[in-house]
C-alpha cells in the first residue's frame, strides 16, 4: 500500500511476556518515528531513525524498550519483560527528512498493546 | 521545542468556520507552526504548516500574528468528518525531526 503500515493492528499479551511491534514505511522515505499513545493523551515521542541509525531515542522510557531499524526500511519496536503501563497505542510515522516538506509526518494507524 | 497552549475542547456547527487558536509565545526565530488533526482510532494527520505568512491550503488556513506568539487554525467550512484532536506544534523545521505533541483542541462538529 502507499502508506505506513504497522502490524498487528492488536496485540494482547501477559505480564513480563516479550512483543515485537513492526513498523513499514512508506517507501523512499528516511525517517522513521516510534510514538506512544494512552487513552486521552497526546502521542509521545519515543525514538526517530535516520537511515538505519537511531538518531535520538530519547523518549525510549527504559532499558526494556528497544528499536531496530536494519535495513534503513522496516522497523522493529521490541518490548521486554511487558507491564501493565506499557499498555498504549504505538504509533509509526514515516517522512522524506531533508525535503522540502521536512516536518510532514506521515503516520500509520497504530498498534494497540494490552498488557494483561 | 517551545511549547503551546490550546483549549480543550470547542465546538462549532457544520457548515461554519472553525477557528482553533494557539499560544506559542516563547517561540523561537527559526520556529515553525505546525497542525495535526487526529480522527478518532486513526493516526496523526498532517494539515499545515507556516513561519509567518499566513498559508493556505485545500485543507485549512493558517494565520499567524505578527508577533508570532499566537496562530489560528481555520477549517472555512466545517464538516462532521472534521470531529477530530487538533494539535498545534513548533518546532525547527531542519535539524530537530521529532514532533512533541500536546493534548490537543478536541473538535466537535454538530450537525
Amino acid at each position: 500500500g502507499a502508506g505506513v503500515s504497522q502490524t498487528p493492528s492488536n496485540k494482547v499479551t501477559e505480564k513480563g511476556k516479550y512483543v515485537e511491534l513492526r513498523c513499514d514505511p512508506i517507501s523512499g522515505h528516511t525517517a522513521l518515528y516510534w510514538y506512544r499513545q494512552s487513552l486521552g493523551q497526546g502521542p509521545e515521542f519515543l525514538i526517530y531513525f535516520q537511515g538505519t541509525g537511531a538518531a535520538d531515542d530519547s523518549g525510549l522510557p527504559n532499558d526494556r524498550f528497544f528499536a531496530v531499524r536494519p535495513e534503513g526500511s522496516v522497523s522493529t519496536l521490541k518490548i521486554q519483560r511487558t507491564e501493565r503501563g506499557d499498555s498504549a497505542v504505538y504509533l509509526c510515522a514515516s517522512s522524506f527528512a531533508g525535503g522540502p516538506n521536512t516536518g510532514e509526518l506521515f503516520f500509520g494507524e497504530g498498534s494497540r498493546l494490552t498488557v494483561l | 521545542d517551545a511549547k503551546t497552549t490550546q483549549p480543550p475542547s470547542m465546538d462549532c456547527a457544520e457548515g461554519r468556520a472553525a477557528n482553533l487558536p494557539c499560544n506559542h509565545s516563547t517561540i523561537s526565530g527559526n520556529e515553525y507552526v505546525y497542525w495535526y488533526r487526529q480522527i478518532h482510532s486513526q493516526g496523526p494527520q498532517y494539515i499545515i504548516h507556516g513561519l509567518k505568512n499566513n498559508e493556505t491550503n485545500e485543507m485549512a488556513s493558517l494565520i499567524i500574528t505578527e508577533d508570532r506568539k499566537s496562530s489560528t487554525l481555520i477549517l472555512p467550512h466545517a464538516t462532521l468528518r472534521d470531529t477530530a484532536v487538533y494539535y498545534c506544534i513548533v518546532r525547527v523545521r531542519f535539524g530537530n525531526e521529532k514532533l512533541t505533541f500536546g493534548t490537543g483542541t478536541r473538535l466537535t462538529i454538530i450537525p
